[in-house]
């Protein structure tokens, strides 16, 4: 079965104090992994996919890394308003539904 | 910019209710779902559509019914409201696999 397993729960954080989210994953094959951001009472916004072992993307403080088994999201000198819960989801080769998992609530304090 | 307008934030209901969530996207995306979110448990799918008057059912589709007579309209429809239906409702469209969610409906069933 297809899932998705993110690690901690929960992260505080001293401003500029980097960090990483781990998302672990187990797919049949994967045809992308995606990260999302979602601010208290909003939907989740979309970051980032990744497609195949070794790819990185970046933007901003964030940066997104890919292997066979799990994804990290490294945030690098973090401020207040990176607080947020990031959501990762892997979608499988020949199917049509994404999963998400519980998501990472990170908290900054200045 | 691309957006998913969900009708209602917040709705109150009682028990045994008809309830109807509205969602509307400006994108002309083919492909359109709809997620409950719970806390601990992530984003679980309901029900999708891939095209005008086509559904599938996602993982958790007891209880609810949808309906898409126009490519940007996807209706979901609690046919009788209970408390476990009690959630935060997200609604999303898709292009190439990157989900553009909206904001949210967060329904109480008394």
């Amino acid at each position: 079965e297809d899932q998705v397993t993110q690690s901690p729960e929960a992260l505080r954080l001293q401003e500029g104090e980097s960090s990483s989210l781990n998302c672990s994953y187990t797919v049949s094959g994967l045809r992308g992994l995606f990260w999302y951001r979602q601010d208290p009472g909003k939907g989740p916004e979309f970051l980032f996919t990744l497609y195949s072992a070794g790819e990185e993307k970046e933007k901003e403080r964030l940066k997104a890394t890919l292997t066979k088994k799990e994804s990290f999201l490294h945030i690098t000198a973090p401020k207040p308003e990176d607080s947020a819960t990031y959501l990762c989801a892997v979608q499988a080769d020949g199917g049509f539904k994404t999963i998400f998992g519980a998501g990472t609530r990170l908290f900054v304090k200045a | 910019d691309v957006k998913v307008t969900q009708s209602s934030r917040y709705l109150v209901k009682r028990t045994g209710e008809k309830v109807f969530l509205e969602c509307v996207q400006d994108m002309d995306h083919e492909n359109m779902f709809w997620y409950r979110q719970d806390p601990g448990l992530g984003l679980r799918l309901i029900y999708f559509s891939y095209d005008v008057k086509m559904k599938e059912k996602g993982d958790i589709p007891e209880g609810y019914s949808v309906s898409r007579e126009k490519k940007e309209r996807f209706s979901l429809i609690l046919e009788s409201a209970s408390t476990n239906q009690t959630s935060m409702y997200l609604c999303a469209s898709s292009l190439a696999n990157r989900y553009t969610f909206g904001s949210g409906t967060r329904l109480t069933v008394v």
